[in-house]
């Protein structure tokens, strides 16, 4: 079982719609959480990091975090073409990391 | 501020030509560094990992090494390059302190071995 899931999509959203990306983790003891964004070409960048459960918000972007679900999602609200990159999960139980393989999407202006 | 360099930013190679890849980090001190690799389409790998000076864990058994000789700094070699060993390596760095499960990636090297 892959420590880190997220659905490769490709998921497509018209300009100022919400996107939403979701993964889910095996590691119960796991505390840390991350979204990166990558763009074609280009090293992860981190966009959320979030460390209980509910919600977090900074600008469009919101984490959630439901950790007896195991489940953590990224909204991206008002969705730009700008956001067109692939999305990266992370995970980190005590000094491991562990990246999903990401979920491609494409806003359509 | 941090920041993190990497380079070469690309490279080709033939096959069975070694390989250096260098990644240095500036504005923070004894940080634990990471190299991975992504191969087209795929995630990210993690190869090494180093929490000191001369100190390296290996994840994944193969033809490549990894050294830290200072603190900031953390190199990437191969005495034979294999056709598999073309990809996307990153170079990534997290604080000890602070917020010490973040990590912060380099520019990256792209890597195609012919």
């Amino acid at each position: 079982q892959k420590e880190v899931e997220q659905n490769s999509g490709p998921l497509s959203v018209p300009e100022g719609a919400i996107a939403s990306l979701n993964c889910t983790y095996s590691d119960r003891g796991s505390q840390s959480f991350f979204w990166y964004r990558q763009y074609s070409g280009k090293s992860p960048e981190l966009i959320m990091s979030i460390y209980s459960n509910g919600d977090k918000e900074d600008g469009r972007f919101t984490a959630q975090l439901n950790k007896a679900s195991q489940y953590v999602s990224l909204l991206i609200r008002d969705s730009q073409p700008s956001d067109s990159a692939t999305y990266l999960c992370a995970v980190s139980p005590s000094n491991q990391f562990y990246f999903g393989t990401g979920t491609s999407l494409t806003v359509i202006p | 501020s941090q920041t993190i360099h990497q380079w070469p930013a690309t490279l080709v190679q033939p096959v069975g030509s070694p390989l250096s890849l260098e990644c240095t980090v500036e504005g923070t001190s004894n940080p634990n560094l990471y190299w991975y690799r992504q191969a087209a389409g795929r995630g990210l790998q993690l190869l090494f990992y180093s929490v000191g000076i001369g100190q390296i864990s290996s994840e994944v058994p193969q033809n490549l090494s990894a050294s830290r000789p200072q603190d900031r700094q953390f190199i990437l070699s191969s005495k034979k390059l294999l056709l598999s060993d073309s990809g996307f390596y990153l170079c990534a760095w997290n604080p000890t302190e602070g917020y010490p499960d973040t990590q912060y990636f380099g520019p990256g090297t792209r890597l195609t071995v012919l």
